[in-house]
């Protein structure tokens, strides 16, 4: 079965820097596009950013460009989310999605979630 | 951006009534409109997509309707386990921040 399981979330100051993985298994993980989508403490969804299947093409959220990059190596089923200059408001829990769809311009839907893993951005 | 509003934010209900959710879109998103659920602690889970296609294991009393800017979730019959938020999302115009409403919350 689809399994995504999200790692890396944790405690950091301000600042400071993070990557999250994603370790994607039950699928040919090749074929899909993937997203980041996170949720704040208490609050809704906030899609974070996509890459396409075979990662040429990227794509982030005003508040990510600039300060995070997605990546994925095809080879080892695994995505990944590189954070720099966290700010408090990127307290969340962040989930990795995937999406039928290959590419990172026309969605479809999102069909399976990981467990998520929290990030705190505290001082 | 297409902007998405859900209403109500949101919504007490008992066991066994039926229930609707509204998720206006600011401008036309033709039929690319899903559903998700998420109960508490949990991640979010896929309901229906292309407004109305029910997700592989999601129950018909489970329907979605609309076109255009105005789309509906309708819970037939409420069971003790549909106690979630739910979220519209459009996938029509993107990469979008705003691609997900803000959530109808349903309580008993």
């Amino acid at each position: 079965q689809v399994q995504l399981v999200e790692s890396g979330g944790g405690v950091v100051r301000p600042g400071r820097s993070l990557r999250l993985s994603c370790a994607a298994s039950g699928f040919t993980f090749s074929k899909y596009a993937m997203h980041w989508v996170r949720q704040a403490p208490g609050k809704g969804l906030e899609w974070v950013a996509v890459i396409s299947y075979d990662g040429s093409n990227k794509y982030y959220a005003d508040f990510a460009k600039g300060r995070f990059t997605t990546s994925r190596d095809n080879s080892k089923n695994t995505f990944y989310l590189q954070m720099i200059s966290l700010r408090d408001d990127d307290t969340a829990v962040y989930y990795c999605v995937r999406d039928p769809k290959g590419s990172s311009t026309s969605w479809m839907y999102f069909d399976s979630w990981g467990q998520g893993t929290l990030v705190t951005v505290s001082s | 951006d297409i902007q998405m509003t859900q209403s109500p934010s949101s919504l007490s209900a008992s066991v066994g009534d039926r229930v609707t959710i509204t998720c206006r879109a600011s401008q036309y998103i033709s039929t690319s409109l899903n559903w998700y659920q998420q109960k508490s602690g949990q991640a979010p889970k896929l309901l229906i997509y292309s407004v109305s296609t029910l997700q592989s294991g999601v129950p018909s009393r489970f329907s979605g309707s609309g076109s255009g800017t105005h789309f509906t979730l309708t819970i037939s019959s409420l069971r003790p386990e549909d106690f979630a938020t739910y979220y519209c999302q459009q996938t029509y115009s993107v990469p979008s921040m705003n691609t997900f409403g803000q959530g109808t919350k349903l309580e008993i």
